[in-house]
């Protein structure tokens, strides 16, 4: 199985900061990573597709870059509705796999 | 709007069986394979199961092989996930999702809980 390793698990950020998520692959994924959000009590919510590619009606202060097994995920400018946990998740194999989830706070 | 409803969960003893279903609407059902997607209480997300759309191949986690089985009735645009043997380490939500590999609709998921 391919694993994914997200860093960090946990941060702690200020309104209006740049944030940087980061997600590594145990193996080559090309470009086949998802970014979800999650916020409590409800289902993840799709952000970047494709590693890169913004999904429809999400925020353009969202965006993701990377290949092969280093990705990045970031939000400019956070905004306190972005407050949630963050997953990558791999498909270029089965079985899918997500990163262990990267919970953002506010400072 | 694809919508997504999941029921069936609740309270099951160990070693004993449930079975969910997810209600699709929204969307030609039969055109999409559909997965199962869980997160047990405080974790992180665990693919579990998918079916193609016209429901011949199936594909399953390591740690449901042999005792979950993935099914959909297109006629009624509704998914199924029979769980047997189950344990503690089932304990979670379990989420449909539309499609395979990108999940861009989910439900809002429905809570097994395996205890005695």
């Amino acid at each position: 199985d391919i694993q994914m390793t997200q860093s960090p698990s946990s941060l702690s950020a200020s309104l209006g900061d740049r944030v940087t998520i980061t997600c590594q692959a145990s193996q080559d994924i090309t470009n086949y990573l998802n970014w979800y959000q999650q916020k409590p009590g409800k289902p993840p919510k799709l952000l970047i597709y494709d590693a890169s590619n913004l999904e429809a009606g999400v925020p353009s202060r969202f965006s993701g870059s990377g290949s092969g097994t280093d990705f990045t995920f970031t939000i400019l400018r956070l905004q306190p509705e972005d407050i949630a946990t963050y997953y990558c998740q791999q498909y270029v194999n089965l079985p899918y796999t997500f990163g262990q989830g990267t919970r953002l706070e506010i400072k | 709007e694809v919508q997504l409803l999941e029921s069936g969960g609740g309270f099951v003893r160990p070693g004993k069986s449930a079975r969910l279903s997810c209600a699709a609407s929204g969307f030609i059902f039969s055109s999409y394979a559909m997965t199962w997607v869980r997160q047990a209480p405080g974790k992180g997300l665990e693919w579990v199961s998918t079916v193609s759309g016209g429901g011949g191949n199936t594909y399953y986690a390591d740690s449901v092989k042999g005792r979950f089985t993935i099914s959909r009735d297109n006629s009624k645009n509704t998914l199924f996930l029979h769980m047997n043997s189950l344990s503690v380490e089932d304990t979670a939500r379990y989420y449909c999702a539309q499609n395979w590999k990108i999940f861009k609709s989910w439900g809002q998921g429905v809570l097994v809980t395996v205890s005695s």
